[in-house]
């Protein structure tokens, strides 16, 4: 089983669109948790931070479900600039790496 | 500030050759990664230094020896070249455990 795992889409949605993504994580040691936004053939960039409690920025929102092994990322209101892969992002406890999902591929039409 | 660079932007080796990627990073941070990413397999850790002085491997490092040179600078390299190493390859940089990684924009690598 992967330790991170995310399905790979891709989602097609129109404009105005709510889309959500899920991702589970396997090592209940987890600590850290992320969201990353890819665009093509550019490198990876923080999107957002994981908080226990969930938090949100702007049309994103993130969850965390511990008991769940569970880490989703709501979008709201898409926009056609948020076309891109979104990659589920965890570091174990009293390690150095990040773990990466595939990563979800989103593309938003007009 | 420049964040992470990255040279050369593209590489086009044949099989057997070498080839060091040069990564720097002047962000003051402690942690370095290298990173490879494929189609269909997302980013898989090359090698990774946790701190000035050290260096562990990741899930694949054959193939490929790095050096963390002084805190900004990590380099990757390919002593005998194969088509399995044509990827992308991405370094990272990283101040501690439970913050963000910040990418370079990567070097595109096609062995022949």
């Amino acid at each position: 089983r992967k330790e991170v795992e995310q399905d790979p889409g891709p989602f097609n949605v129109p404009e105005g669109a709510t889309v959500a993504f899920n991702c589970t994580y396997s090592n209940s040691a987890s600590q850290s948790f992320f969201w990353y936004r890819q665009d093509c053939r550019k490198e990876p960039k923080l999107l957002m931070s994981v908080y226990s409690s969930g938090n949100e920025d702007g049309r994103f929102t993130a969850q965390l479900n511990r008991a769940s092994q569970y880490i989703s990322l709501l979008i709201r209101d898409s926009k056609l600039s948020d076309s891109a892969t979104y990659l589920c992002v965890v570091n174990m406890q009293n390690t150095d790496k990040l773990i990466f999902g595939t990563g979800t591929r989103l593309q938003v039409f007009p | 500030n420049a964040g992470v660079t990255q040279t050369p932007k593209f590489q086009v080796l044949k099989t057997g050759q070498s080839m060091t990627l040069q990564c720097a990073q002047d962000m003051n941070h402690n942690s370095m990664y290298w990173y490879r990413q494929d189609p269909g397999m997302g980013l898989r850790l090359i090698y990774y230094s946790a701190s000035e002085g050290t260096t562990d491997k990741g899930e694949v490092p054959n193939g490929y020896n790095v050096s963390r040179l002084n805190k900004r600078e990590f380099s990757l390299r390919l002593e005998s070249a194969a088509p399995s190493q044509t990827s992308v390859y991405f370094c990272a940089s990283r101040r501690g455990a439970s913050n963000e990684q910040f990418f370079g924009p990567g070097t595109r690598l096609t062995v022949l």
